[in-house]
């Protein structure tokens, strides 16, 4: 069974840095391309980031690009986002997801998801 | 960049009414199209893709449809259990934009 948990969230003030994590388990890791969506409370999707299946591939949404980085780690099965000059835009659960299909260049439905983790940017 | 409009906003239909949601994109994204479920809090669920395709396990009562910037999601006789928001997401290229979603309820 597929399984996919972020964590990392937590409060973090403006300017601040933050890592959030994602561990998989029950597929090939290394097969697949991965998402990070979020979700502004309230709110709607947005699309954040992608990276490819071999990690050749990544790219961001314009609001993050420069900011933000996401890795991944084939060796434990995890995924990073990490997180620099954080705005209070920046609120939202952030969900990681998997790709539907194997390999790829990353742009992919997503078919499965995590229950996010929570990013709070406040003074 | 590519812009998901999805009309409408929010719905209020009836048990058994045919529902239908419609994403528009800004320039053409051939079939390059997901529809997701998000419930009252629960986590977005991969409904449809390629614009037509559902996953196993979906009822037959969605259906996805379109190509190039016109799309169509269709629940042919609304159920309870789909009170939820629905997002449409395109994936050709990036940025891989989600619509603003459509809330179905039921009433």
């Amino acid at each position: 069974e597929v399984h996919v948990v972020e964590s990392g969230g937590v409060v973090v003030k403006p300017g601040g840095s933050l890592r959030l994590s994602c561990a998989t388990s029950g597929f090939t890791f290394a097969d697949y391309g991965f998402h990070w969506v979020r979700q502004p409370p309230g709110k709607g999707l947005e699309w954040v980031s992608l990276i490819s299946w071999d990690g050749a591939t990544t790219d961001y949404a314009d609001s993050v690009r420069g900011r933000f980085t996401f890795s991944r780690d084939n060796s434990k099965n995890y995924l990073f986002l990490q997180m620099h000059s954080l705005r209070a835009e920046d609120t939202a659960l952030y969900y990681c997801a998997k790709n539907r299909v194997p390999y790829g260049d990353g742009r992919e439905e997503a078919e499965f998801w995590g229950q996010g983790t929570l990013v709070t940017v406040s003074s | 960049d590519i812009q998901m409009t999805q009309s409408p906003s929010s719905l209020s239909a009836s048990v058994g009414d045919r529902v239908t949601i419609t994403c528009r994109a800004s320039q053409g994204i051939r079939n390059f199209l997901a529809w997701y479920q998000q419930k009252p809090g629960k986590v977005p669920k991969l409904l449809i893709y390629a614009a037509s395709t559902f996953l196993s396990g979906v009822p037959s009562r969605f259906s996805g449809s379109g190509s190039g910037t016109n799309f169509t999601l269709t629940i042919s006789r609304l159920q309870p259990e789909d009170v939820a928001t629905y997002y449409c997401q395109k994936y050709n290229s990036v940025p891989l934009s989600f619509g603003g979603g459509t809330k179905v309820e039921i009433k």
